[in-house]
């Protein structure tokens, strides 16, 4: 039963424009989350989060929106640019626990 | 320059070998983590430490086994490999509340 979920395994968007991949997630415990860039053959990086009290969080080109009532966040890149092309995954952590559990991965290709 | 490291990056191995993959971070981190991940999968928990002497399974099944005899080493072990073994192994740590921080995992091939 997967607790993180990213519906889109996909998304292309033009360089410039603003890329937006979405993240649901059903466990109410869930107070953490995070955003992770991968390219191929390399680790996830960290590139930004937000905690459950907040619904916004902003940080150069990349905002993440949390919306608790609807259990839905985004992560929002403007501009997007060539260089963004990556696998971004969402995951969240619920109280005290460290523990991530990780959605199934949206792949960005920005285009030039 | 990375803080934690994984070692081999790629690694092609006969079915029945017992193999070892490494994970030593310096950062001093409490938590260390290994995931597992199939391509367009999610990351999948399969081992953690909270500290010395402290590992747990994580929520996937796994074969493997891990040891954390020491703040800054991690590793996990296939005592005897399988095809179904086939995937990209990722190390993380974390300290506190805070997010993980990732190697550049492993690739496994069974062959």
């Amino acid at each position: 039963d997967q607790q993180v979920k990213q519906n889109s395994p996909s998304l292309s968007v033009q360089e410039g424009r603003i890329s937006i991949l979405n993240c649901d997630y059903t466990n109410s415990m869930f107070d953490y989350f995070l955003w992770y860039k991968k390219y191929p053959a390399e680790g996830p990086t960290f590139l930004i989060s937000i905690s459950s009290i907040k619904d916004k969080n902003e940080d150069g080109r990349f905002t993440v929106f949390l919306n608790k009532s609807a259990k839905h966040l985004s992560l929002h890149i403007v501009p997007s640019q060539p260089g963004d092309s990556a696998v971004y995954f969402c995951a969240a952590r619920g109280g005290s626990n460290y523990k991530l559990t990780f959605g199934k991965g949206t792949l960005l290709t920005v285009n030039p | 320059e990375a803080d934690i490291y994984q070692t081999p990056r790629y690694l092609v191995i006969g079915t029945g070998k017992k193999i070892t993959l490494e994970c030593s971070q310096t950062m001093g981190h409490d938590k260390m983590y290994w995931y597992q991940q199939d391509p367009g999968m999610e990351l999948h928990l399969i081992h953690y430490s909270y500290g010395v002497n402290s590992t747990e399974k994580g929520d996937l099944s796994s074969e493997s086994t891990v040891s954390r005899i020491r703040t800054e080493h991690f590793p996990l072990t296939l005592e005897s490999a399988r095809p179904s073994h086939t995937s990209q192994y990722l190390c993380a740590s974390s300290e506190a509340l805070l997010g993980y921080t990732f190697g550049s995992g492993t690739r496994l091939t069974v062959v």
